[in-house]
């Protein structure tokens, strides 16, 4: 009865390569969010999506291309994969569009550049 | 611009000693503001928020306009309070962290 799900859990790969993580939640929420830990364990969020819409799009490298098949599901695809993207990703979801609802969040994605 | 800032990286107490953890932001408009912890292994969850008023796991937060704080406090630390403390805002359409204060508590 997971509520949001994030795989895989781990993911080493080398540079160049492209990447997706997959976020799934299932409680009904309208809207989903991915964010970015880094090695200083900062959180910065990247993406949010309300009913399969970007709200919201931060200042990331197109590289980062977010897809929501249907609003329970938030996949993030990485292309060509730099030695900075290694960091933990963390998939969020929240009831309504303001963020103003708890946000729960997934297990977080540890994402590892080589 | 909003911003929240924790100025403690890293902070460490005694079991039973009176814990502050703090957090300050800037926003121009009416904030509301949160608390999430991140305990070892598990996942980011939600503390407690300022318009509850609520005290959660012993832990309080005061919203102080005039000082433009929110520190989150607790009188008598547990060992399983340790963690990773994240002091969040609310803003337009979405939440901005702070960078976060590891909480270590000595047996």
């Amino acid at each position: 009865d997971t509520a949001v799900s994030q795989t895989p859990k781990y993911l080493v790969t080398q540079m160049g390569n492209d990447k997706s993580i997959k976020c799934e939640q299932n409680l009904g929420h309208d809207t989903m969010y991915w964010y970015k830990q880094d090695s200083k364990k900062f959180l910065k969020i990247m993406f949010s999506y309300n009913n399969k819409e970007l709200i919201i799009n931060e200042t990331v490298p197109n590289r980062f291309s977010p897809k929501s098949p249907d609003k329970a599901h938030l996949n993030l695809h990485i292309n060509s994969l730099e030695l900075g993207d290694s960091a933990v990703y963390f998939c969020a979801s929240s009831q309504d569009r303001t963020g103003g609802e708890t946000q729960y969040f997934g297990p977080g994605t540890r994402l590892l550049v080589l | 611009a909003q911003r929240v800032t924790q100025p403690e990286k890293l902070l460490s107490v005694f079991k039973g000693a009176p814990v502050e953890l703090k957090c300050n932001y800037s926003y121009s408009g009416s904030p509301e503001l949160f608390w999430y912890v991140q305990y070892s292994r598990q996942r980011l969850q939600l503390l407690l928020r300022h318009i509850s008023r609520e005290s959660i796991k012993g832990f309080t937060a005061d919203l102080n306009k005039g000082e433009t704080s929110f520190h989150l406090k607790k009188p008598f630390a547990q060992e399983e309070d340790s963690a990773m403390y994240y002091c969040a805002l609310l803003g337009a359409n979405n939440l901005f962290f702070g960078t976060g204060t590891r909480l270590t508590v000595i047996p």
